[in-house]
């Protein structure tokens, strides 16, 4: 069973902070992984995917992936009121993503 | 912008009813999905579909769900018998093609509201 774990939060930032969401995984040869924001009672609309250890960067945001430890993270710079949403890690099993349950982000202005 | 469409936005039904969810995807994509997500849950993955059969399906995708193309354009998911547990709102995606890193694209989602 593949399982992805993130910590549900609330994560609080201060407007202008980096934001830093973390995401652990079970199956070692997971092999591409997603990041999704979700607003509230909103569908979930893609950030970024990263699949090669190291960062992928894209604007305000970085991808890391750390196949050993089985962690991806996202970090988002310069964090805006309008980034407040839950972050979705989700990992490819097939040809279906297998989600965790998101951490929620709280960018106070 | 080409977008996935979902209707209707809200469905309610009474428990026991066949309820069909319905989805427009993205005109040349192939691969077609349903998630749901239960209030204050994750998102949880149904089914695909590829060249008009099934590709794979989860636990929770038993003998009550099934899943359709009917034409060119619709992608639907039917519900023959509805219980409470099936309140979620459904996510139905798209993808244009199999690969690790190609995108699904959601629609925005139809609330199913079972009493």
């Amino acid at each position: 069973q593949k399982e992805v774990e993130q910590n549900s939060g609330p994560l609080s930032v201060p407007e202008g902070a980096i934001a830093s969401l973390n995401c652990t995984y079970s199956d070692r040869g997971s092999q591409s992984f997603f990041w999704y924001r979700q607003y509230s009672g909103k569908s979930p609309e893609l950030i970024m995917f990263i699949y090669s250890n190291g960062d992928k960067e894209d604007g305000r945001f970085t991808a890391q992936l750390n196949k050993a430890s089985q962690y991806v993270s996202l970090l988002i710079r310069d964090s805006q009121p309008s980034d407040s949403a839950t972050y979705l890690c989700a990992l490819q099993a097939g040809t279906a993503l297998i989600f965790g349950k998101g951490t929620t982000l709280s960018v106070s202005s | 912008e080409p977008e996935v469409t979902q209707t209707p936005s809200h469905q309610v039904t009474q428990m026991g009813q066949e309820v069909i969810l319905r989805c427009v995807p993205i005109s040349n994509h192939l691969y077609f999905y349903w998630y749901r997500q239960i209030l204050g849950q994750k998102v949880e993955f149904l089914v695909s579909f590829y060249n008009n059969e099934i590709s794979e399906k989860s636990e929770i995708f038993d003998d009550q769900f099934s899943v359709e193309r009917p034409d060119g354009s619709n992608f639907t998911l039917k519900i023959r018998s509805t219980k409470l547990e099936d309140s979620a709102m459904y996510f139905c995606a798209s993808r244009p093609v199999r690969g690790r890193n190609t995108e699904a694209f959601f629609g925005q989602g139809t609330r199913l509201t079972v009493v």
